[in-house]
């Protein structure tokens, strides 16, 4: 089965900074890429996602690269702000039809004022 | 139009009771799953359904069983708890493969 891993697990950085984070996934059939955040005490809700045809895709100050030789992708968050700070989930889905999600551990976004 | 609901929000259980987690869909999602969060192991997969009538083991399945009554709802039992089962538990539905799954708000469960 599909196997995702994600790193940092936890990352400070101060309010204005950028943050990335890492994923890297096992199964090459793998092609639509979520990234979910949490926010404390809530569900993981959707904020970008992009396909297996797509390199990178921006949505104001977050943006998803995706490598298919690698098979890595990564979120990047521009001009931090507070209300940033949630934990960060990567997913990888579509693999043989079954299209189950499998999710990174999480990272834990610190943004500092 | 209210999404993915879970219920009950917190549960508190003694170890060896049962219980019955709900899951309610609105959304037509065809693909129903389960997952537990436990702090630094992300969101592990408990079972899944891909359509109504059908259910299927995820990574984690051992102590639980799941019922998918109809399209709309997804239910996950616990027949003897454990304290290994504490955990935030999560239902999610997904609509047409590989797409935006959908969360419920989550129970949070303590067994003691």
């Amino acid at each position: 089965g599909e196997n995702v891993e994600q790193h940092p697990s936890t990352l400070s950085v101060q309010e204005g900074d950028s943050a990335v984070i890492k994923c890297t996934y096992s199964d090459s059939a793998s092609n639509y890429f979520p990234w979910y955040k949490q926010e404390l005490g809530k569900r993981p809700q959707l904020i970008i996602d992009i396909r297996s045809n797509v390199g990178e895709k921006k949505d104001q100050r977050i943006a998803v690269t995706l490598n298919k030789t690698a098979k890595h992708f990564s979120l990047h968050i521009t001009e931090t702000q507070p209300e940033d700070s949630a934990v960060y989930f990567c997913a990888a889905i579509g693999s043989g039809g079954s299209y189950i999600p499998t999710f990174g551990r999480g990272t834990s976004l610190i943004v500092h004022p | 139009n209210a999404g993915v609901t879970q219920t009950p929000k917190f549960q508190v259980l003694k170890t060896g009771q049962s219980m019955t987690l709900q899951c309610a869909q609105d959304m037509n999602h065809n693909s129903m799953y389960w997952y537990r969060q436990d702090p630094g192991m992300g969101l592990r997969l408990i079972y899944y359904s891909a359509s109504e009538g059908t259910t299927d083991k995820g990574e984690v399945p051992n102590g639980y069983n799941v019922s998918r009554l109809n399209k709309r709802e997804f239910s996950l039992r616990l027949e003897s708890a454990a304290p290994s089962q504490t955990s935030v538990y999560f239902c999610a539905g997904e609509g047409s493969g590989n797409t935006e799954a959908f969360f419920g708000q989550g129970t949070r469960l303590t067994v003691v």
